[in-house]
This record gives C-alpha cells, structure tokens and sequence, in this order.
C-alpha cells in the first residue's frame, strides 16, 4: 500500500527553528510537496522537491533524499502566525498525490 | 501567483435541499479539478478529479449520483450536492491545477456546508 508518514503534532518557541519531517512508501515517485492549513481555511502551496537536495525560499526549506523516502520542511525564525497545519503530498508513479494526515505546529511564545 | 476562487464560502440550510458550490480558477487555465472533503481534525480526502469537457472520475465510496461534478470550461467546475443530509456537513475545498501533471494543485478557500 501507499503510505506517508509525519508527526501528529509538533511544539516550538517563537524565533526558534523548528523541523518537520515526513517518509513516505509510495508506488513510484514523481515530486514531493508540502502546504500550509491554517485551522478552518484550504491548504496553500509552499514547495515542490523532485529531485534530492534542498531547496530554500525564505524562512522556509525543503529537503529531500529520494533513496531513504524522506523528506523535511525547515521553518527558521518562528512566528507566531506560523501555528498551523502542514501538510506531505506525493506524487505517485500515476500522478495521484497522496496525501499524508498533518502535522499540527503549535508556536508558543 | 494562481488564484482559485470558491463559491459559497459557507452554506447553511435545511435537508433535503440541493446544493451547488463553484471553484473558478481566475488567471490560469485548470485542465484539472479536484474536488476534496474534509472533517474537522482531519485529513483531506479525494472525492472526485475531474478534466475539462469529460466525465469526473470519482474515488472508491463517493456516490456521483449524490455529488455531481461538471466541468464545462478550464475555468470552471461545480460541485452540486443533491439531497443533502446532516452527514453530508462538512468543508468541501476544489483545487486547480495547469497541464503538467507536476504542477502544484491550487486551492480554493473552502465550502462550509451545514444541514440542518
């Protein structure tokens, strides 16, 4: 079966940074993304990895290892309207992104 | 960047009743529709995908006769949910996405639906 994995839920201190990790098993692979879902609204895109390495678009990065099924989101000095959902997608073999369940970021002061 | 646009944003209303919900992609053409559901607490699951001008293809236990999707043009695509009950309440987000099956999905900002 398809499987993603990631944490249910995470706690950080405001200006820290805070990583967020995610595996997956999936039947092929073409592209991994990560999204943000503040509580009650519809998740928005944040990054797209396809090939190994990371990638780094302001406080936020991206990484990922193909051969171990891995994949992290790095999020750099913490705000508080950080605090939110985030959200593993990957994109099988037929191009049907499975999605994983969420990680719920708390930030506290 | 891609906006996607959905309409209402929240629908309260009685059983029985039909209802539809539109997602409209504003600056880019949507060659694909998707159509989600999600409970609170929740992950977001697959209802139905749906291509311009062809039938949606629906996920395993998601009646089509109960959510009916068209998707006349690469703009646009509705959700109608006929004969909604109380199990029926729940956020039901689209996403769009371009041609290119690599391309990020692109969301819209969600439909609560309460049945009374």
């Amino acid at each position: 079966g398809q499987n993603i994995d990631q944490p249910t839920e995470m706690t950080a201190t405001e200006g820290a940074i805070v990583q967020i990790n995610c595996t997956y098993q999936t039947s092929g692979f073409n592209g991994l993304f990560w999204y943000q879902q503040h509580a009650g609204e519809a998740p928005t895109f944040l990054s797209y990895n396809v090939l190994d390495g990371l990638e780094e678009k302001g406080r936020f990065s991206s990484f990922l290892s193909r051969s171990k099924g891995y994949s992290y989101l790095l999020l750099k000095e913490l705000q508080m309207k950080d605090s939110a959902s985030y959200l593993c997608a990957v994109l099988d073999s037929n191009y049907q992104l499975i999605w994983g369940a969420g990680t719920k970021l708390i930030i506290k002061p | 960047g891609a906006v996607v646009s959905q309409h209402p944003s929240r629908v309260i209303c009685k059983s029985g009743t039909s209802v539809k919900i539109e997602c409209r992609s504003l600056d880019f053409q949507a060659t694909t529709m998707f159509w989600y559901r999600q409970f609170p607490k929740q992950s977001l699951m697959l209802m139905a995908t749906s291509n311009e001008g062809s039938k949606a293809t629906y996920e395993q236990g998601v009646e089509k006769d109960k959510f009916l999707i068209n998707h006349a043009s690469l703009t646009l695509s509705t959700l109608t949910v006929t004969s909604a009950h109380p199990e029926d309440s729940s956020f039901y987000i689209c996403s769009a996405r371009g041609d290119r099956e690599n391309q990020p999905q692109h969301f819209g900002d969600g439909t609560r639906l309460s049945i009374l």
